[in-house]
């Protein structure tokens, strides 16, 4: 069964620093997602992404965050200078409405990121 | 605001029960509904989703009430393998954000 997968796995970073979580979504997928779960808390919608262009934010997504899909697999979230606040386990979703079960978002299993 | 409402639980059952959670929802405007399962430290993976006429999957029956703006999942017999936090979420749009709840702890004990 396709998934969805992501890099790293875990990450520690100094605040301040600036972080690429990377994803790779499901192939022919073309609708892609970034949530987030900050620890004993609820899944939180960052942004959506489609046709090479941000569909969707949500106000946790301010300027320090950006998303890129630099080639035809990756999809990637930066954080320019890290808070504190940020670390949280992240969450890369892709869906494909054409495919018929398109309405599921899949998700990947995360990137746990703690800001030190 | 908050948008989607859950009982946290935790609810602890024995093997074999039937257990319900609901889940209310603020946006009536919202189009889909479903109900994801999330293991501990892992991620959301969909159980199923809710149809206005109802829906079962095996052990599993999902109701949508649109007009209280509630949904429910059931679970029959239930087995150790269901342990884990069940989370209640809407779509307001096709192909838009989920808005998730916080979850429903369900533990099963032998």
């Amino acid at each position: 069964e396709p998934e969805v997968t992501q890099t790293p796995s875990h990450q520690v970073t100094q605040m301040g620093q600036e972080v690429i979580l990377r994803c790779v979504p499901i192939s022919n997928h073309l609708y892609f997602y970034w949530y987030r779960q900050i620890l004993g808390q609820k899944v939180e919608f960052l942004v959506s992404f489609y046709n090479n262009e941000i569909s969707e934010k949500s106000e946790i997504f301010d300027d320090q965050f950006s998303v890129e899909r630099p080639d035809g697999s990756n999809f990637t979230l930066k954080i320019r200078s890290t808070k504190l606040e940020d670390s949280a386990m992240y969450f890369c979703a892709s869906s494909d409405l054409v495919s018929g079960a398109g309405e599921t978002q899949y998700f990947g299993p995360g990137t746990r990121l703690l800001v030190l | 605001r908050k948008e989607v409402e859950q009982d946290p639980g935790p609810f602890n059952v024995p093997e074999g029960a039937t257990v319900a959670f609901n889940c209310t929802y603020s946006n009536s405007a919202s189009q889909s509904f479903f109900w994801y399962r999330q293991d501990c430290r892992k991620e959301p993976k969909l159980l199923m989703s809710v149809y206005s006429s109802g829906n079962e999957d095996g052990r599993f029956t999902a109701q949508l009430n649109r007009a209280s703006q509630y949904i429910s999942l059931l679970i029959r017999d239930s087995k150790l393998s269901d342990s884990a936090t069940y989370l209640c979420v809407f779509r307001g749009s096709t192909l838009g954000r989920l808005y998730f709840g916080r979850g429903t702890q369900l533990t099963v004990w032998p």
